[in-house]
């Protein structure tokens, strides 16, 4: 049972424009959300949090969206350039908690020149 | 700043040997973690240490083993491989529970 859903596998956005990814979760006791960052041959590196007590967090040209009712999380990108190009994972906890951190199976985005 | 270092890079085991995976950190974090990454899934949680001493199992413990050496030192055991272990293994940590996870570049394991 998959309580973090990215839906698309794959996205691809021209260099300058807004990317946007989605992540859908079914576990409504869930309420602190993260974005990590993966390129090639490398680890995760954290991006961006939420926490439900909030629904908009903002960071330079990285903003995430968190609609509880919809239980569903956007990640948006603005400006994108072409080193934004990498896998993007979602990711979802109890209370915050590490230890109980569930991730999503990832979105890869290409930002094409 | 090394970050998270994991030792080897790439391995490639026969079904039924062991081998141990090794982690370090050199940010003086609390808690690690061994990951789990195979093809189409999500990271998945094998093992972590919330603290020096303590371990405990996370989402998929079976046919590994884990030792907190120190604070900055925690390994993966496989005691006896099998070709369903083959997947890409993250090491990381952060300082406490809620903190971020800073990650390790990944171990890539193949059992034939």
């Amino acid at each position: 049972d998959q309580q973090v859903k990215q839906n698309s596998p794959s996205l691809s956005v021209q260099e300058g424009r807004i990317s946007i990814l989605n992540c859908d979760y079914t576990n409504s006791m869930f309420d602190y959300f993260l974005w990590y960052k993966k390129y090639p041959a490398e680890g995760p590196t954290f991006l961006i949090s939420i926490s439900s007590i909030k629904d908009k967090n903002e960071d330079g040209r990285f903003t995430v969206f968190l609609n509880k009712s919809a239980k569903h999380l956007s990640l948006h990108i603005v400006p994108s350039q072409p080193g934004d190009s990498a896998v993007y994972f979602c990711a979802a906890s109890v209370g915050g908690s590490n230890y109980k951190l569930t991730f999503g199976k990832g979105t890869l985005l290409t930002v094409n020149p | 700043n090394a970050g998270v270092t994991q030792t080897p890079k790439f391995q490639v085991l026969k079904t039924g040997q062991s081998m141990t995976l090794q982690c370090a950190q050199d940010m003086n974090h609390n808690s690690m973690y061994w990951y789990r990454q195979d093809p189409g899934m999500g990271l998945r949680l094998i093992y972590y240490s919330a603290s020096e001493g303590t371990t405990d199992k996370g989402e998929v413990p079976n046919g590994y083993n884990v030792s907190r050496l120190n604070k900055r030192e925690f390994s993966l055991r496989l005691e006896s491989a099998a070709p369903s272990q083959t997947s890409v293994y993250f090491c990381a940590s952060s300082l406490t529970g809620p903190e971020p996870l800073h990650f390790g570049n990944g171990t890539r394991l193949t059992v034939t």
